[in-house]
């Protein structure tokens, strides 16, 4: 059973940079049938996509946070990363990783969801 | 870009019907599919429905999705409604390349 862990300091200060680890058990990152992408969620507030990663390290970001997320993966130790550069206390949220599973149906026509989700971690910002 | 806005929140007995609305700011909303999570206080989102009305193994047919090109709007009802239900609903789709997220609805079931 495939399952998503996420890891890393619980506390960043503001102007830093917060790093997170995603890592994937029981089964491989490398499969081509999958995006890996990190979302966060405010307390008390709804989800925003931050950006995913494919097993052969093409990505795509958030537009309104582009400039300062990174997202990487290393195949080898089956894990992916989140990099959030110059935080501030608008950053504070619970970070999932999530999976996103590429489907056929009868059809032929392919879908997506998001088919597994970490637990998350909680990052607050603050001095 | 475009926008996916959802009620703040909505309530129903048990043994009702309700219906969480989605509605997109522009484009179509049939020229991408629209899923539907659930998220229980202090857990994970799960997948309720995929791919406008298709429901993953495990979610029972009380949850049906469907979409209404006249509103521009998605739509999760849950018929039969248990107290179990009362959770957070996030109505999810695609703008290219992005994934983009209802603001959430809070069912209560009381």
């Amino acid at each position: 059973q495939v399952q998503l862990q996420e890891s890393g300091p619980g506390l960043v200060k503001p102007s830093q940079t917060l790093s997170l680890t995603c890592t994937v058990s029981g089964g491989s990152i490398s499969s081509g049938d999958y995006y890996w992408s990190w979302i966060r969620q405010p307390p008390g507030k709804g989800l925003e996509w931050i950006g995913y990663i494919y097993y052969s390290g093409s990505t795509y970001y958030n537009p309104s946070l582009k400039s300062r997320v990174t997202i990487s993966v290393d195949t080898s130790k089956n894990q992916f990363s989140l990099k959030l550069s110059s935080v501030t206390a608008a950053d504070t949220a619970v970070y999932y990783c999530a999976r996103e599973g590429v489907y056929y149906d009868s059809s032929g026509y392919y879908y997506r969801y998001f088919d597994l989700w970490g637990r998350g971690t909680l990052v607050t910002v603050s001095s | 870009n475009f926008m996916l806005t959802q009620p703040h929140s909505v309530s129903e007995s048990p043994g009702k019907t309700v219906t969480i609305s989605c509605t997109r700011s522009s484009g179509s909303i049939a020229s991408n599919y629209v899923q539907w999570y659930q998220q229980r206080p202090g857990s994970s989102p799960t997948t309720v429905i995929y791919e406008d009305n298709q429901r993953p193994s495990g979610v029972p047919d009380r949850f049906s999705g469907s979409i209404d090109s006249s509103s521009n709007s998605a739509s999760l009802t849950i018929s039969g409604l248990k107290t179990e239900d009362e959770a957070d609903y996030y109505c999810q789709s695609y703008d290219s390349k992005s994934r983009v997220f209802g603001g959430g609805t809070k069912l209560t079931v009381l």
